[in-house]
């Protein structure tokens, strides 16, 4: 089974604080990906990367900023928290050759609460 | 940018009865899968289906490429049907999300 862990399942931070959510997949999977979930918008892209230290931009990048370092592991960093930043983040992980999206695996989410 | 519409944005039924979920996409698409995100937020992937019909136990799914849409279908629903169920669509490589449909199955 593929499993993607996400390191902390609820968060509450302090605005101006910087956070980092880490996500691990356990499949080689080449493409990784963070979205964040808000009532009445659905689920957004915020980045994505296809192999390490490769990165490219969603739909909703500012604020944001990512690390992929090893293959199975992508960080997602807010710099600077803001409350508008409060959400649910999700990861997720796909095996694609050519950056075509295949199938996508999600981790349990963290709910982050930026007071 | 492309749209991605879902209907009906919630639904209440019996256990045991059917549904049908629909998804409309505004432009052609690369791909097309269903998710299921559960009460607890979950997201399962139920299906990867740019084209064609594909069924899964009491799951199935049909896309019409050529009339941009897609419906997933829940037969004899179950409690642990219940959530809420995304279809997301890839364009460009970038994967755009419905609003989803909230199901809530009543025991």
């Amino acid at each position: 089974d593929v499993k993607v862990t996400q390191s902390s399942r609820y968060l509450v931070k302090r605005t101006g604080e910087k956070v980092f959510l880490e996500c691990v997949q356990d499949m080689d999977h080449e493409n990784m990906f963070w979205y964040r979930q808000d009532p009445g918008l659905g689920l957004r892209l915020i980045y994505f990367s296809y192999d390490v230290k490769m990165k490219e931009k969603g739909d909703i990048p500012e604020g944001y900023s990512v690390s992929r370092e090893k293959k199975e592991r992508f960080s997602l960093i807010l710099e600077s928290a803001s409350t508008n930043q409060t959400s649910m983040y999700l990861c997720a992980s796909s095996s694609a050759g050519d950056r075509a999206v295949d199938t996508q695996y999600f981790g349990p989410g963290t709910r982050l609460t930026v007071l | 940018g492309i749209q991605v519409e879902q209907s009906p944005p919630d639904l209440i039924l019996q256990e045991g009865a059917n549904s049908t979920l629909r998804c409309n996409f505004s432009d052609s698409v690369n791909n097309l899968q269903w998710f299921h995100q559960n009460p607890w937020g979950q997201l399962i992937n139920l299906f990867y289906i740019p084209s064609g019909t594909k069924q899964n136990g009491r799951l199935s799914a049909t896309t019409v490429a050529t009339e941009r849409y897609s419906l997933l279908y829940i037969s004899s629903s179950q409690t642990t049907d219940s959530g809420v169920y995304f279809c997301a669509v890839d364009r460009d490589d970038k994967i755009i999300f419905g609003k989803g449909t909230r199901l809530h199955i009543l025991p």
